[in-house]
């Protein structure tokens, strides 16, 4: 069982359409990162979000941390093909101070 | 570029084999992250490493091991191979081990048991 559950899993849109992928716990985390991950390579930290209730934009990608700390949501807006990759959210839990990974939202921008 | 570096890039190797893979974190970075990717199971947690350290364990094989040098470069090490570890295996590397843990990849190591 996955102590981060990501939804959907698999997310296909067509450029210029918006996305939202989500990440949620039962846990409640110190803080929460986003990393996107495109095949045969490893993840890239896109953003860290600590404080509840936070919203961080990157370019045309936004990310909210909810308010109890417990889920986040990563937003596209018109998104382009190289938007395209898996989407891994990871959360240090308050408890133990361990990082959690996610399953990962594998997304796909269509031309 | 993360600035961490991972050797080999590729591995082929047989059945009840030992192979040691290598990682060298960004520079500063004191911690150093090992993880393995196959496509059933994601992104599996092995064993962090903090300054020469063990600072914790995730799903970690017995017959795996790692360690972290002086020089805080790392290796894992696995052995009595199975079909079933062929995987991606990443290192990843943090200012330190504690806080925010913001982690960066190197490129990976792609293992093949036949």
């Amino acid at each position: 069982t996955q102590l981060l559950e990501q939804s959907p899993q698999f997310l296909s849109i067509q450029e210029g359409e918006n996305l939202t992928v989500y990440c949620n716990s039962s846990s409640v985390f110190s803080s929460l990162q986003w990393y996107r991950q495109e095949p045969g390579e490893g993840p890239v930290l896109l953003v860290t979000v600590v404080t509840g209730g936070e919203v961080k934009k990157l370019k045309r990608l936004t990310f909210q941390f909810g308010d109890a700390r417990k889920d986040s949501s990563l937003h596209i807006t018109a998104a382009q093909p190289g938007d395209t990759g898996l989407y891994l959210c990871a959360g240090v839990s308050s408890n133990d101070y361990k990082l959690s990974f996610g399953a990962g939202t594998t997304v796909t921008v269509r031309a | 570029d993360s600035g961490v570096t991972q050797t080999p890039k590729h591995l082929i190797t047989a059945t009840g084999q030992r192979v040691t893979l290598r990682c060298s974190p960004r520079s500063g970075d004191l911690s150093v992250y090992w993880y393995q990717q196959s496509l059933d199971q994601g992104l599996q947690f092995l064993i962090q490493y903090y300054n020469g350290e063990e600072r914790a364990k995730g799903n970690i094989l017995e017959r795996f091991s790692a360690q972290q040098f002086p020089d805080l470069h790392s290796e894992l090490n696995l052995s009595s191979l199975e079909l079933g570890d062929s995987a991606l295996y990443f290192c990843a590397s943090s200012a330190s081990g504690t806080g925010t843990y913001e982690q960066y990849f190197g490129p990976g190591t792609r293992l093949t048991v036949t």
